[in-house]
């Protein structure tokens, strides 16, 4: 069984950073693609950054771009998402989800607030 | 970016009818080489991740009921849910996965009438 398990959130100040973790297990970790996803309070889904098989291959959404870097641990099965320079308007619950089709699999999410 | 918009922003129906959510791209997620439109619909209910549903417009994931179908193609697409039952009160995505950055719709909230 596929399982996500996203951590690392919590209550940053604005300018502030946090790094999130994904531990995936149940599937072949080094043969997929990761994704991180998000979703403000009451909002919809919005997708941050995806990550190539050996990290090599790195791709973000423009609000992200040069604040937030993706990266992963293939030995270790683990997903990362480092966020620095956060705003207000990245609170949300992130998510990490395997690509295989689509985004075929997801974790339960962890919340980030940015507030002072 | 492929902006998705749905319709309608909510929608009620009584169980056992029939619920259906419109998705427009504002281009083609049509890819001619394989022949597959790069679309997909998921499910999210209160507290949880989304699920797939739905991807290549109209293959149903594994374990999916069969009262969930999808159709269209290009920049036109349909989510059908032939009975409602009441499980399937949720918020419903539909999402384009041909370029990046991937994009959603903003969400059709289906409730019980």
């Amino acid at each position: 069984e596929v399982q996500l398990v996203e951590s690392g959130g919590g209550l940053v100040q604005p300018g502030g950073s946090l790094r999130l973790s994904c531990a995936a297990s149940g599937f072949t970790f080094s043969s997929s693609w990761m994704h991180w996803v998000r979703q403000g309070p009451g909002k919809g889904l919005v997708w941050v950054s995806r990550i190539s098989t050996d990290g090599t291959i790195t791709t973000y959404a423009d609000f992200v771009k040069g604040r937030f870097t993706i990266s992963r641990d293939n030995a270790k099965n683990t997903l990362f998402l480092q966020m620095d320079s956060l705003r207000a308007e990245d609170t949300a619950v992130y998510y990490c989800a395997r690509a295989s089709t689509t985004l075929d699999d997801w974790g339960q999410g962890t919340l980030v607030t940015v507030s002072s | 970016d492929i902006v998705m918009t749905q319709s309608p922003d909510s929608l009620a129906v009584s169980l056992g009818e029939r619920a259906t959510i419109n998705c427009k791209s504002s281009q083609s997620v049509f890819f001619s080489s394989n022949n597959r439109n790069y679309l997909a619909w998921y499910q999210q209910k209160p507290g949880q991740p989304p699920k797939v549903l739905i991807y290549w417009a109209s293959t149903r994931e594994s374990g999916v009921p069969d009262r969930f179908s999808g159709s269209g193609s290009g920049t036109d697409f349909t989510l059908t849910i032939s009975s409602l039952q009441a499980e399937d009160v949720a918020v419903y995505y539909c999402h384009q996965y041909y370029n990046y950055p991937y994009t959603f719709g903003q969400g059709t909230k289906l409730e019980i009438q």
